[in-house]
C-alpha cells in the first residue's frame, strides 16, 4: 500500500518570504499523480497544484511551485511571496494511474502560518 | 457553480442514534469518495462509487453504509453512531475521463460530534 509522509507538523513564514513544505511517499508504482490540497479555516479542500509522474518539468501554479524527485520520492511544496491569505492545513496527496478509480492517499498535514 | 454539496454542515448526535449524510455534485461525475479527517491523521477513505449502483469499502468503512441511487447523489449513513465517529466528514467526486480526470474535487464537510 502506497504512504504519504509529512515530517513537518508545522511551519511558519515571514510575509514575503519563501518556505517549502516537504512530503515524501512509498509505492512500487512507476506511474501515479501527486498532489498538494491547501485547507484554510473554513475547512474547504482546494487544490493548489498537481503534478504527473511521468513528466520530468515541475509543475508550476503562480507563486507555488513543486520540487519532484522521482528516484528519492519526494514531492515538495514551494511557496514564494508568502501572503497572509496562504495560511492553512497543507496536504500532500498520492493517487495511482492505474485505474481511474483509485482514491487519494493523503499525508497528515503542515499547518503553515504566516507572520506579518 | 454549485460543484459539491454536502449537507448538514454541523450536526450532534447522542451515541446508538442514526443519520445520514448526503453528498450532491452537479458536474456529472462518475466518481464519488467519502473521507473523514481526524486531528493528526489527514483525510481517511471509508466508502467509494465508481458509478450509479455501486459502493466499495476504503480504509475505514466499519460503522458506516453508503448508497448511490442516483448518480449525482452519494449518501454516508450511521446506523448507531458511536463517539469514535466524531470527525470531519468530507465528500469528494471526480471524472474518469477528460483534462480533470485526475482531480477530486470537495465538498466543504460535515462537523459531527457523537456524545
Amino acid at each position: 500500500a502506497q504512504t504519504v509522509t509529512q515530517s513537518q507538523p508545522e511551519m511558519s513564514v515571514q510575509e514575503a518570504e519563501t518556505v517549502t513544505l516537504s512530503c515524501t511517499y512509498d509505492t512500487s508504482e512507476s506511474d501515479y499523480y501527486l498532489f498538494w490540497y491547501k485547507q484554510p479555516p473554513s475547512r474547504q479542500m482546494i487544490l493548489v497544484i498537481r503534478q504527473e509522474a511521468y513528466k520530468q518539468q515541475n509543475a508550476t501554479e503562480n507563486r507555488f511551485s513543486v520540487n519532484f524527485q522521482k528516484a528519492a520520492k519526494s514531492f515538495s511544496l514551494k511557496i514564494s511571496d508568502s501572503q497572509l491569505g496562504d495560511a492553512a492545513m497543507y496536504f500532500c496527496a498520492y493517487r495511482s494511474a492505474y485505474s481511474g478509480n483509485t482514491p487519494l492517499v493523503f499525508g497528515k498535514g503542515t499547518r503553515l502560518s504566516v507572520i506579518a | 457553480n454549485a460543484g459539491v454539496t454536502q449537507t448538514p454542515k454541523f450536526r450532534v448526535l447522542k451515541t446508538g442514534q442514526s443519520m445520514t449524510l448526503l453528498c450532491a455534485q452537479d458536474m456529472n461525475h462518475e466518481y464519488m469518495y467519502w473521507y473523514r479527517q481526524d486531528p493528526g491523521m489527514g483525510l481517511r477513505l471509508i466508502h467509494y462509487s465508481v458509478g450509479e449502483g455501486t459502493t466499495a469499502k476504503g480504509e475505514v468503512p466499519d460503522g458506516y453504509n453508503v448508497s448511490r441511487l442516483k448518480k449525482q447523489n452519494f449518501l454516508l449513513g450511521l446506523e448507531s453512531a458511536a463517539p469514535s465517529q466524531t470527525s470531519v466528514y468530507f465528500c469528494a467526486s471526480s471524472q474518469p475521463s477528460g483534462g480533470n480526470k485526475n482531480i477530486q474535487y470537495f465538498g466543504a464537510g460535515t462537523r459531527l460530534s457523537v456524545l
